[in-house]
């Protein structure tokens, strides 16, 4: 458990509708990550971050913006919700130090778009 | 692009049996691999991480295995229980970058 809750767990929302999800941690670690997760998929990288205001682009990043202006919390907004955005959410973390350099998951977000 | 594939997506064994999951990778440039376990409705919780430059960790019943040569990761599971039913994930870190590629997983069922 390294802390980290993700906010909504669960939103209905309908096309064409804004929508940000929250991921907040209580580690003070440096890099977090966003992925969705869908059948046939395995999870996928949407953005991450490396710092406060550092963030990238991952492999499926058209559709969605990050953002992060403290330590802990990374938002990922989608600023026309879309159906085939439909999909469970994760934030993860990257916890480094002596020899281990892992991920740590949070919960995940399931998110319906009508 | 690192793309990353596990066999079988589903297994399914007795209760008792030792069982391997295979993962495999086609760019051999890999920095560390992690095995995972996803419960259904939950987020994935860490198994075992491999550097680079090790061959096997161990963790209780579980030992993974890595071979950078041939793309190739196992995960071996000793005296499989019911407890152990979940999907089961492999990720790879490519080179020194902050990118992680995911196996689509293989669903494990054990049964009692």
């Amino acid at each position: 458990d390294a802390g980290i809750t993700q906010s909504p767990r669960h939103k209905v929302t309908e096309t064409g509708t804004p929508v940000t999800l929250r991921c907040h941690q209580t580690e003070n670690h440096r890099y977090m990550y966003w992925y969705r997760q869908d059948p046939g998929h395995g999870l996928r990288l949407i953005h991450y971050s490396y710092g406060v205001k550092d963030t990238d682009k991952g492999e499926v990043s058209d559709g969605y913006s990050v953002s992060r202006s403290k330590t802990e919390d990374f938002l990922l907004t989608l600023e026309s919700a879309t159906s085939s955005q439909t999909s469970v959410y994760f934030c993860a973390i990257r916890r480094q130090g002596g020899s281990t350099d892992t991920q740590y998951f949070g919960p995940g977000t399931r998110l319906t778009v009508l | 692009k690192q793309e990353v594939t596990q066999i079988p997506a589903a297994l399914s064994v007795p209760e008792g049996e030792n069982l391997v999951l295979n993962c495999s990778f086609t760019d051999s440039a890999i920095y560390n691999l992690q095995w995972f376990r996803q419960d259904p409705g939950k987020g994935l919780t860490s198994l075992l991480l491999i550097q680079s430059s090790q061959r096997e960790q161990t963790s209780g019943r579980l030992n993974a295995s890595l071979d950078k040569s041939s793309g190739r990761s196992t995960l071996y599971i000793a005296a499989s229980q019911p407890g152990d039913s979940a999907t089961y994930l492999c990720a790879v870190r490519r080179g020194m970058g902050n990118q992680f590629y995911f196996g689509t997983g293989t669903s494990l069922t054990v049964i009692p």
